[in-house]
């Protein structure tokens, strides 16, 4: 199947660990991001790459490190976790801007 | 600035049309979309418009555009229970790296 997936779907840990969220595509697209999505629903962006390439990071603590190994893998690394990052975690990709993004079925982390 | 604004919350009977509104405030936006989420689930692209269209209809689904007041509408014909879901609408700011800026999200409940 042709799509955005990411592992895990769920994810509790305690505080102060530190955790990965893994996202592939097989669409083929050149950039991909990373969306938090909040209890009230709320998305925002965190960041985005490129062919490999950073090209959006938007404030977000530097606990928070995406990586790029290939253009069709970006993964999300977290350290020393905390409450507030509890949330659903996005991963999307986008061919250009005519076709919007294809989002992954998210991650729900949960911070205890 | 960059900012989507969107009514939380949206009830209709099966059968009636629904109409989701959305107001934006990036003037450079050359792409304004609509998203469905399902609980549980990732962002779904149901339709975009381009800037320098007022209309555009797919199906059930009509998109309206007022350039100059900045608003953005969803109307959904005949809605049916399996339309009830959280709809995004959201704006790509001009040259930011195809970052999206959603709104909260409306929530449509279909009543049988």
């Amino acid at each position: 199947d042709t799509a955005v997936s990411q592992t895990p779907k769920y994810l509790v840990t305690q505080m102060g660990n530190d955790k990965s969220i893994k996202c592939e595509q097989n669409l083929g697209h050149d950039t991909m991001y990373w969306y938090k999505q909040d209890s009230k629903k709320f998305l925002k962006i965190m960041f985005s790459y490129n062919n490999k390439e950073l090209i959006i990071n938007e404030t977000v603590p530097n606990r928070f490190s995406p990586k790029s190994p290939d253009k069709a893998h970006l993964n999300l690394h977290i350290n020393s976790l905390e409450l507030g990052d509890s949330a659903v975690y996005f991963c999307a990709s986008s061919r250009d801007q005519r076709y919007g993004y294809t989002f992954g079925s998210g991650t729900r982390l949960t911070v205890v | 600035g960059e900012d989507v604004e969107q009514s939380l919350f949206l009830s209709v009977r099966e059968g009636d049309s629904s109409v989701i509104n959305c107001t934006y405030t990036d003037s450079s936006s050359t792409y304004l979309y609509w998203y469905k989420q399902e609980p549980g689930a990732g962002l779904q692209l149901l339709t975009y418009i381009f800037s320098n269209m007022d209309m555009k209809q797919d199906q059930r689904l009509t998109v309206l555009l007022n350039k100059k007041d900045k608003h953005l509408s969803l109307r959904i014909a005949d809605t049916q229970t399996g339309d009830s879901a959280i709809y995004f609408c959201a704006e790509s700011p001009y040259n930011q790296g195809g970052k999206l800026i959603f709104g909260q999200g409306t929530e449509l409940s279909v009543k049988p």
